[in-house]
């Protein structure tokens, strides 16, 4: 099983410029999750997908926008990006309370936006 | 929303040295979870503490649990250069909320 699967690991942005990152998880989990990681800050969510069909707004959602596409995906749009979304992204997944809550990250993608 | 603070933020100890971090919170916790992340890496679960006074261990480390629910504890006894990295604690607001974190403590172990 590849778990959680992030792309790209790398990007550099400009200022303005839009993209999507992309995440599937084979682990047919129903929850899914977007987080971002900053020095000293720890990780801070951006927005989550409790179900397919759902999607909930975290911590510091401003700037992003988020699509599950099925129950294997969930996608982070930054629609104009900017040097504050500089960062280190993580996706995100766990069975929900009935099937364990641990969650399970992908490998990051790590952002420049200059 | 649920808080909680982690200290020390970081931690340089000699290789076969001792090292604990603490997860603190001012309201009562449902459960607590505990994360590694390696440099370079992303984070993986360690353990989740559930019970009022829990004590759980994984070879050479020990959770806990406080007995009012309100703090956690890692310890690490004799470290070795495979523990660096940085120990994440995270918890609920509620139960079908998502996970909060705390902002972690860096391990660095001198050989």
């Amino acid at each position: 099983n590849a778990g959680v699967t992030q792309t790209p690991k790398f990007q550099v942005l400009k200022t303005g410029q839009s993209m999507t990152l992309q995440c599937a998880q084979d682990m047919n989990h129903n929850s899914m999750y977007w987080y971002r990681q900053d020095p000293g800050m720890g990780l801070r969510l951006i927005y989550y997908s409790a179900s397919e069909g759902t999607t909930d707004k975290g911590e510091v959602p401003n700037g992003y926008n988020v699509s599950r596409l099925n129950k294997r995906e969930f996608s982070l749009r930054l629609e104009s990006a900017a040097p504050s979304q500089t960062s280190v992204y993580f996706c995100a997944s766990s069975g929900g309370r009935d099937r364990g809550e641990k969650l399970f990250f992908g490998s990051g993608t790590q952002l420049s936006v200059l | 929303g649920q808080q909680v603070m982690q200290i020390p933020q970081y931690q340089h100890v000699q290789e076969g040295e001792d090292f604990t971090t603490y997860c603190n919170s001012s309201t009562t916790l449902s459960n607590i979870q505990w994360y590694k992340q390696r440099p370079g890496g992303h984070p993986v679960f360690l353990i989740q503490l559930v019970k009022s006074g829990e004590v759980k261990k994984q070879k050479r480390l020990t959770f806990q649990f406080g007995e009012a629910k309100k703090n956690s504890s890692l310890h690490i006894t004799a470290t070795q250069t495979t523990d660096v990295g940085t120990y994440f604690c995270a918890t609920r607001n509620s139960g079908n909320t998502p996970l909060v974190f705390g902002k972690g403590t860096r391990l660095s172990v001198i050989a």
